[in-house]
């Protein structure tokens, strides 16, 4: 089983380009979330969904923006990137946004902004 | 504001006992979680408490105190794949997870 995909792995971009991640999940989970990993700090949630056509903001949305047109899709955008935003992003899926969901992460992906 | 702490590192010997520790400050409590996480990898689900007490699967246990806003993860045996990050997470009272920084975990042959 596939899971949660994300794509792409790895990208390199230099500050003001725009680009968009994809996660595509399999598990016909309602719940998608995204979240950046720094050094030295926990998971940080950027945006999340509970549900197709839905988006909410998370702790750190500012510079992104999400979309979730299909329940199996959320794509996450940086419209102008920015050194800041370099990072690993990890997407993830639950069947619950309640205690019982357990999160099921996708690979990552590397980002750097210079 | 919301707070949770766990070591930074800790290193222990293949075949031995490690506890890792988590304390944690939140607004509401809904269940705490701990996550494994390799290097470079995803972080994959360990367990889950929301009652006091210890809970055990395998190697693993995980044990919570409410009161004291505490946790421990308890990996008996250890094996060189436990070499990992270790994350502590609490969902608070708006079904949020608060994520702690995690910890690395070196075994040593």
């Amino acid at each position: 089983n596939a899971g949660v995909t994300q794509t792409p792995k790895f990208r390199v971009l230099k500050t003001g380009q725009s680009m968009t991640l994809l996660c595509a999940q399999d598990m016909n989970h309602e719940y998608m979330y995204w979240y950046r990993q720094d050094p030295g700090m926990g998971l940080r949630l950027i945006h999340y969904s509970v549900g197709e056509g839905t988006t909410a903001k998370g702790e750190v949305p500012d510079g992104y923006n999400v979309s979730r047109l299909k329940k199996q899709n959320f794509l996450l955008g940086l419209e102008s990137a920015a050194p800041s935003q370099t990072s690993v992003y990890f997407c993830a899926s639950s069947s619950s946004g309640r205690a019982t969901g357990e999160l099921f992460f996708g690979e990552g992906s590397r980002l750097t902004v210079l | 504001g919301q707070n949770i702490d766990q070591p930074t590192e800790m290193t222990a010997t293949e075949g031995a006992i490690v506890q890792i520790n988590c304390t944690y400050q939140t607004s509401g409590f809904n269940g705490l979680f701990w996550y494994q996480q390799h290097a470079g990898e995803a972080p994959t689900f360990l367990s889950y408490n929301v009652l006091d007490g210890l809970e055990e699967k395998g190697r693993f246990s995980s044990f919570l105190s409410r009161s004291k806003g505490y946790s421990y993860l308890l990996l008996k045996e250890l094996q060189m794949k436990d070499s990992a990050s270790y994350l502590c997470a609490v969902m608070d009272s708006n079904y949020q997870l608060i994520w702690g920084a995690g910890t690395k975990l070196i075994i040593k042959p």
